[in-house]
């Protein structure tokens, strides 16, 4: 029944180890999203996929790259994490079409510590 | 440049209350769409409703809803008879028309509903 899967729900990496979050949707959404949320914040979009064209927000660090295999999964890698990128990542799908506009489902997200 | 407004950072009300959420924003497009989600400790962002800017009917689902005010530009959300389950960070969203996907998101609003 679940539509946007985030994997691991919980992850600890050390400081400068590379890790990897993983999305998977089954909703057949073309375009997703990656999402950085601290504590007590809104939600920060790092970037998102229309198909397979990555688009990256101007003020994400390039310590976050993306990858996006096919249609069902997204991936977030953080190169080298620092204790300023604990956080929950969260992951969105969105059906996109010319002129309509849709909601975003989010998935359960990541939290993501750094020691 | 958009922006989102969620004046009340926190509400504590008591079960069967009513409790009106409060969003305003700010936009120069003149199409444009606003959504509201709930976001449970559990950290998942639940989507409950979006509203197109050419669309100023209110909604009402249960024991929710919404009125859109475009003269004021808020989109106020309610509500009725609160229940325990319905804790947690509500957030306004707003996005702009066209090819950008971008959420612009408010800061929310925690509400704790007491028995």
């Amino acid at each position: 029944d679940a539509m946007v899967i985030q994997n691991p729900r919980y992850q600890v990496t050390q400081f400068g180890k590379p890790v990897t979050l993983s999305c998977s949707q089954t909703l057949n959404h073309n375009v997703m999203y990656w999402y950085q949320q601290k504590s007590s914040q809104a939600p920060k979009l790092l970037f998102h996929y229309y198909d397979k064209d990555f688009n990256n927000e101007a003020d994400t660090p390039d310590n976050f790259q993306s990858r996006r295999p096919n249609t069902s999964f997204c991936f977030l890698d953080i190169r080298s994490p620092g204790l300023g990128d604990a956080a929950m990542y969260l992951c969105a799908t969105s059906r996109e079409s010319a002129g309509r506009i849709y909601e975003q489902y989010f998935g359960p997200g990541t939290r993501l510590t750094v020691t | 440049a958009q922006k989102v407004t969620q004046a009340q950072t926190e509400i504590s009300v008591v079960e069967k209350e009513d409790v009106t959420l409060d969003c305003v924003y700010e936009t120069r497009d003149t199409t444009y769409y606003l959504f509201w989600y709930k976001q449970p400790p559990s950290g998942e962002l639940v989507f409950l409703i979006r509203r197109n800017s050419f669309d100023e009917q209110n909604e009402i689902s249960g024991r929710y809803s919404w009125n859109f005010q475009k003269s004021t530009s808020s989109f106020n959300f309610t509500i009725t008879a609160s229940q325990v389950v319905d804790s947690a960070v509500y957030f306004c969203a707003l996005r702009g028309g066209g090819s950008n996907y971008k959420l612009t998101f408010g800061k929310g609003t925690l509400l704790t509903v007491n028995p």
